[in-house]
């Protein structure tokens, strides 16, 4: 059974542009998960979906961060437009059930220069 | 609101030596706690949790990490360590009940080095 996906792996992208983020979460889990890593800090979340709806985006740090899920399937991340400290590791994690243990992907890594 | 503290930002050691990764919280409410930890290029996993019932809980790989609520700690520890130990390790708490789900907390990690 294929784990979480995360695409890209490494974005370098400059300050203004635009990036998206993709998580294919397990096949079968409708909570999705967002969390951030910025260097040298903690892993910080930042919303949670149960299937298409956003259950709690208490932890989205501005307006310039848009996460959609439709379908209920996989789940976007942009981040329009990126400033230098948006720059981090940014993970999904997907669960079967809303207390269930969290399955993490690798993370994809944003670069803004 | 928790907040999650990992005393040691690194923790060199030698292979075979005991290790222990110290870890506090601070709640208002009850908590479970989590440790999870990132090999190199990989995801984090899951690699003990506390829920409830007994405060000593145990990985599949020979660590293991005692709830202690009157100094709410969580530290976690191994007696003899391996080359393959080697990641950073992060503590974390959740919300008990309500409808946090997998809101976690997370301590600021710890890379944990093994030395041969």
């Amino acid at each position: 059974e294929a784990g979480v996906t995360q695409f890209p792996s490494h974005s370098v992208i400059e300050k203004g542009q635009t990036v998206t983020l993709r998580c294919d979460p397990i096949s079968g889990h409708d909570n999705l998960y967002w969390y951030r890593r910025v260097m040298g800090k903690e892993i910080k979340f930042l919303l949670h979906f149960v299937k298409e709806s956003k259950q709690d985006e208490s932890g989205m740090p501005n307006n310039r961060f848009l996460a959609e899920r439709t379908g209920g399937t996989y789940s976007t991340l942009k981040v329009q437009p990126a400033e230098l400290e948006d720059s981090g590791v940014y993970f999904c994690a997907s669960s079967q059930v809303p207390n269930g243990e969290l399955f993490f992907g690798e993370g994809s890594r944003l670069t803004v220069l | 609101a928790q907040s999650v503290t990992q005393l040691d930002s690194q923790v060199p050691v030698f292979e075979e030596a005991p290790v222990e990764l110290r870890c506090n919280y601070s709640s208002s409410v009850s908590v479970y706690l989590f440790w999870y930890v990132q090999y190199p290029n990989q995801g984090l996993q899951l690699l003990l949790k506390y829920l409830s019932g007994s405060t000593l809980v145990e990985s599949i790989n020979g660590f293991e990490a005692e709830f202690n609520k009157s100094q709410t700690s969580f530290h976690l520890r191994k007696p003899s360590v391996h080359i393959s130990d080697t990641a950073e390790y992060f503590c974390a708490v959740r919300r008990a009940g309500g409808t946090s789900y997998g809101k976690l907390t997370f301590g600021q990690g710890t890379i944990l080095t093994v030395h041969p």
